[in-house]
């Protein structure tokens, strides 16, 4: 089925292990987006790709790197686990960065001890 | 940074009946979108709203875009199990021309008993 593809699932690390996050779409959008959704707090930009080959910070950036790697790929990646950044990771995709609703990814779920 | 206030932040309801949610924000925002998110599995879009005062249906779902534009309603009529999940809003203040922000509620948990 067509949508947006989070590897992996589930993940746990240890403080200060780095990991990348993987997202897949093949609905041909343009736009990429990385969110984090803790509770009570809605869900919270951490950074976004207008189109292939730029991307930018969101509201929440610091610890994350990201890397749009072509124009169905954007990984996002933590260099320095901290147990702040114990939440579930949503990656989005648009056409434009305009009117349209997102498609989310299934999530992954990140714990970090 | 700018939240969106969801109310009720949850809410238990018989199979059947009508159900009720807004969202409001203190800023006004030109376009609002209403998700859905299951267990385990990323929010999908339910309805988007593009103008002040437009009302949408989508099935059961019927949701307002609030005349002052700093407000939004979703409604669901007949409720069935399967609409138990969080229901978001969200508010994005352009519709054109490179990145729009887009600010997400805190989400109403609704929960149907059958």
């Amino acid at each position: 089925n067509a949508g947006v593809t989070q590897t992996p699932k589930f993940q746990v690390l240890k403080t200060g292990q780095s990991m990348t996050l993987q997202c897949a779409q093949d609905m041909n959008h343009n736009s990429m987006y990385w969110y984090r959704q803790d509770p009570g707090m809605g869900l919270r930009l951490i950074y976004y790709s207008a189109s292939e080959g730029t991307t930018d910070k969101g509201e929440v950036p610091n610890g994350y790197n990201v890397s749009r790697l072509n124009k169905r790929e954007f990984s996002l990646r933590l260099e320095s686990a901290a147990p702040s950044q114990t939440s579930v990771y949503f990656c989005a995709s648009r056409f434009g960065t305009g009117v349209y609703g997102y498609t989310f990814g299934s999530g992954t779920r990140l714990t970090v001890v | 940074g700018q939240q969106l206030n969801q109310s009720p932040q949850s809410m238990f309801i018989q199979e059947g009946e009508d159900v009720s949610m807004n969202c409001t924000s203190s800023s006004i925002f030109n376009t609002w979108l209403w998700y859905k998110q299951e267990p385990g599995e990323g929010p999908v879009l339910l309805i988007a709203l593009y103008k002040a005062g437009e009302l949408t249906s989508n099935g059961r779902l019927t949701a307002q875009f609030g005349i002052t534009r700093k407000d939004s309603f979703l409604n669901i009529s007949a409720s069935i199990p399967s609409d138990v999940g969080i229901y978001f809003c969200a508010g994005q203040l352009g519709n054109s021309g490179g990145y729009q922000k887009v600010t997400f509620g805190t989400g109403t948990k609704l929960q149907v008993i059958p």
